[in-house]
């Protein structure tokens, strides 16, 4: 069974702090996704990550890939209040027979303070 | 409109009822999924769908069933609610074997 692990589970922080969440896997997966989840709604994609080593940004938010495959990070720079929610991260099952479906961490709820 | 759209958003439920949670989409997708999230968790497959003709039991399908009935509506069903069954539902849609899947907004559902 490939399993994700993330952590920290919980993370509270001050407005204009970084902060660093980690996804990790004894595991390879093909590629790694990352999804952000507010209150009240379900997740939101955020990006894909597909190549060993592969670092991807998006505005304040830089992702990683582990050159290996198996583990992921997502890295918050000068965190606002809208940051705040539940981050997940995902891979597509890989194994023999395995119908691709993704499988998801437990996550890691970031709470954002003013 | 959502892309995947839910409903009902909330439902409060008595034990023993039957009830059904819809979802349609306007992605054009043929994979369609129900996950339930409690805290602690995370998320656990119920059931998926890759087209009309084809349901499969994801991890925790006891208690639950669910109808394709067109490529665009999922629906899932408690054939007999129980108390430990409260939690967020979601569905979502994927394009293919490699591609992302976007959400719905959720059902709370509440068994009393």
């Amino acid at each position: 069974t490939q399993l994700l692990e993330q952590s920290p589970q919980f993370l509270s922080i001050q407005e204009g702090e970084n902060l660093t969440v980690y996804c990790n896997s004894s595991s390879v997966f093909s590629s790694l996704q990352w999804y952000r989840q507010e209150p009240g709604e379900g997740p939101v994609l955020l990006v894909t990550v597909v190549t060993g080593g592969e670092v991807k940004k998006l505005k304040r938010l830089t992702f990683q890939f582990g050159d290996a495959r198996k583990d992921s990070s997502l890295h918050i720079t000068a965190a606002q209040p809208g940051d705040t929610g539940l981050y997940l991260c995902a891979g597509h099952e890989n194994y023999g027979g395995s119908q691709g479906n993704l499988i998801f961490g437990k996550g890691t709820k970031l709470s954002v303070k003013p | 409109d959502a892309d995947v759209t839910q409903t009902p958003r909330n439902r409060i439920t008595k034990t023993g009822k039957r009830i059904m949670l819809e979802c349609s989409q306007t992605k054009g997708h043929d994979r369609m999924y129900w996950y339930r999230q409690d805290p602690g968790l995370g998320l656990r497959l119920i059931y998926y769908s890759f087209d009309v003709k084809d349901i499969n039991k994801g991890e925790i399908s006891d208690g639950y069933s669910v109808s394709r009935q067109a490529q665009a509506k999922f629906s899932l069903s408690l054939e007999s609610a129980i108390p430990n069954q409260t939690a967020l539902y979601f569905c979502a849609t994927s394009q293919g074997k490699t591609y992302g899947y976007t959400f719905g907004s959720g059902t709370r559902l509440t068994v009393v």
